[in-house]
């Protein structure tokens, strides 16, 4: 089974904080993703990398960057967090075999900006 | 401008009765569509999903429907059962995307009652 952890499950920080969000998955998966997910708008991509040291933006990068120093480590961070950044983060990876469109989700992270 | 829509924010059902979620899309480009399920506190786990080239695709309770020429697709569970309530996402994605990008729709709860 493929299992993808995210290091809080919740994390409350000030404004103007620099914030880590860790994700790690143990299948060996070449694509990670981050996303987040807010009431009506589903969930929507920041950024994913398709290899180590490989980013791309997804829809809402701003705000954001992310690190991938390791294959199975996916790092999101906020340079200096704003309340509009309160939300539900969730990490996922992905084999990178092109029929098989499945993406594994980590738990989430719930982050809450004051 | 969302791709991906459930214009369901929400959806009751009795229990034993049939479960029907919609969802549509703008995009002619997806050829693949896959449903995910959230419980609260946890991450999207992987339903159900379905190739453009097909037109139904069934796994025990769960079945979802394309009609390309609509550009919608649907989501039927039947019997629904009380443990099935959950906020339900559709996602969509383009054979030619970099790193396999999905898009969400908005999301759509559903409640079977006891």
């Amino acid at each position: 089974d493929v299992k993808v952890t995210q290091s809080s499950r919740y994390l409350v920080k000030r404004t103007g904080e620099k914030v880590f969000l860790e994700c790690v998955q143990d299948m060996d998966h070449e694509n990670m993703f981050w996303y987040r997910q807010d009431p009506g708008l589903g969930l929507r991509l920041i950024y994913f990398s398709y290899d180590v040291k490989m980013k791309e933006k997804g829809d809402i990068p701003e705000g954001y960057s992310v690190s991938r120093e390791k294959k199975e480590r996916f790092s999101l961070i906020l340079e200096s967090a704003s309340t509009n950044q309160t939300s539900m983060y969730l990490c996922a990876s992905w084999t990178g075999q092109d029929s098989y469109n499945e993406q594994f989700f980590g738990p989430g992270t719930r982050l809450t900006v004051l | 401008d969302q791709q991906v829509k459930q214009n369901s924010p929400s959806l009751s059902v009795q229990e034993g009765r049939i479960s029907i979620l919609n969802c549509d899309y703008t995009n002619s480009m997806f050829d693949y569509f896959l449903w995910y399920k959230k419980y609260p506190a946890e991450g999207p786990t992987f339903l159900i999903s379905i190739s453009s080239i097909k037109d139904k695709n069934e796994d025990g309770r769960f079945t979802v429907f394309l009609n390309k020429s609509a550009k919608h697709l649907s989501l039927h569970i039947v019997p629904s059962q009380p443990g099935d309530s959950a906020v339900y996402f559709c996602a969509a994605s383009a054979r030619n995307n970099a790193g396999n990008m999905l898009t969400f729709g908005g999301g759509t709860r559903l409640m079977v009652k006891p």
